[in-house]
């Protein structure tokens, strides 16, 4: 059982905009910052968003994460066959002795 | 190019042990904390344990808390991962990562902008 919660799964159409929600608490995402990694298939984890809502470089601006509360998420807008992956949501949680804490994961799949 | 490369898993037995390394170049290595993230198969990722860029500290998840050691040479721009004692469990793709931003601490709430490609772990009998 995952510390931050993940929908195991979502999908959508070419073209279209899709959402991935990551829920939390007050002890990680409610007093920190949070990143997501994409994880194409047989790959390993690639930043995709860091601070909340910031993007690396090289990362389209089809990527954009907010956090409102105990809560954040993705949205892939003009979604592509290529963004069919996994992603992860990931906070520092200040509980007991600290720890970097992910979601589960949710696996997009593009219709 | 900023690059980490792990090697040194294997297959091992319950009770044994197993010495990770993750080599990195393209970047100032001292200048960085870095991480240990393993994913089981078919699971999700879990952060293992940091060291700050000096290597003066060292965090651990619960999970291997007195099994596993984290350590760093900076003159060989290496990391490693000493696993003791380990159990079924414990069987995932090691990662090696490296934290987005330069600090001698670590604090948890960086990113982690460069992964290796990972290195198997099975600890089976």
């Amino acid at each position: 059982q995952s510390v931050l919660t993940q929908p195991p799964s979502a999908s959508g159409t070419p073209g279209q905009r899709v959402t991935i929600s990551c829920s939390g608490s007050s002890s990680n995402i409610g007093s920190n910052t949070v990143n997501w990694y994409q994880q194409l298939p047989g790959t390993a984890p690639k930043l995709l968003i860091y601070s909340n809502n910031q993007r690396p470089s090289g990362v389209p601006d089809r990527f954009s994460g907010s956090k409102s509360g105990t809560s954040a998420s993705l949205a892939i807008s003009g979604l592509q066959s290529e963004d069919e992956a996994d992603y992860y949501c990931a906070a520092w949680d200040d509980s007991l002795n600290g720890s970097v804490v992910f979601g589960g994961g949710t696996k997009l799949t593009v219709l | 190019e900023v690059q980490l490369l792990e090697s040194g898993g294997g297959l091992v037995q319950p009770g044994g042990s197993l010495r990770l390394s993750c080599a990195a170049s393209g970047f100032t290595f001292s200048s960085y904390a870095m991480s240990w993230v393993r994913q089981a198969p078919g699971k999700g990722l879990e952060w293992v344990s940091a060291i700050s860029g000096s290597g003066g500290s060292t965090y651990y998840a619960d999970s291997v808390k007195g099994r596993f050691t984290i350590s760093r040479d900076n003159s060989k721009n290496t990391l490693y991962l000493q696993m003791n004692s380990l159990r079924a469990e414990d069987t995932a793709v090691y990662y090696c990562a490296k934290d987005l931003t330069p600090n001698d601490f670590w604090s948890g709430h960086d990113a982690f902008d460069i992964w290796g490609q990972g290195t198997m772990v099975t600890v089976s009998s």
